[in-house]
């Protein structure tokens, strides 16, 4: 399985961000697995955002939960995040993520290379 | 700053032994496995070790897990310069209901 962030244009202050993730070598329609969104910033190094099972069913990070909404695309196998209003904050690497279901909680298993967003006026 | 503590820095020399700390709390080491991730600068990060102390299949057996109450680590043996990444420690969080990582050691073979 393999993740590919798409490579957001110039972001300003305010705007929504918009990323998709491309999925290959496996079908999001199979298992129990959530697609989720993952930032890393030197200061506060990595931090989950969210994530969506491939029902509809969506868990946010309360910190970003006003703000972010992430979506699903089985048959273009591609899922999405949008982050609105943002902020020089949300200067960060995003990376996309596959988890699987485990017990009661989900842990993240394939990660995507990753995709630098700058916010800057 | 990363809700899972670890050291940021740790080093050896080819052939040794180096351990990784990771520390959290009850609502997360202290409940739920730990996973491992190797990150590269400009890769994608790599699951190591899940579920405290399993391997997924191609890692080698130079890379171990423990876990002890909230305390995890990663041990690596027989030191290699290929070695040399970032390695962050992470766990399912009761409060956050989602994963929370450590702030990641960046691991040098001297």
């Amino acid at each position: 399985l393999q993740l590919q962030e798409s490579a957001p244009g110039p972001v300003k202050p305010s705007e929504t961000l918009s990323l998709t993730c491309t999925v290959s070598g496996g079908s999001m329609n199979s298992g129990s697995y959530y697609w989720g969104w993952i930032r890393q910033t030197p200061g506060k190094g990595l931090e989950w955002l969210g994530s969506i099972h491939k029902d509809g069913n969506t868990f946010y990070n309360p910190s970003l939960k006003s703000r972010l909404t992430t979506s699903i695309d089985t048959s273009k196998n591609q899922f999405f995040m949008q982050l609105t209003s943002v902020t020089a904050a949300d200067t960060a690497v995003y990376f996309c993520a596959f988890g699987i279901s485990y017990s009661s909680y989900f842990y993240i298993d394939v990660w995507g290379k990753g995709t630098t967003v700058t916010v800057s006026s | 700053q990363s809700v899972l503590t670890q050291p940021p820095s740790a080093s050896g020399t080819p052939g040794q032994r180096v351990t990784i700390s990771c520390s959290g709390s009850s609502s997360n080491i202290g409940k739920y496995f730990v996973y491992w991730y190797l990150q590269v600068p400009g890769a994608a990060p790599r699951l190591l070790i899940y579920r405290n102390d399993q391997r997924p299949s191609g890692v080698s057996d130079r890379f171990s897990g423990s876990k002890s109450g909230t305390l995890a680590s990663l041990a690596i043996s027989g030191l290699r310069s290929e070695d040399e990444a970032d390695y962050v420690c992470a766990a399912w969080d009761d409060n956050l209901r989602g994963p929370v990582f450590g702030g990641g050691t960046t691991v040098t073979v001297l």
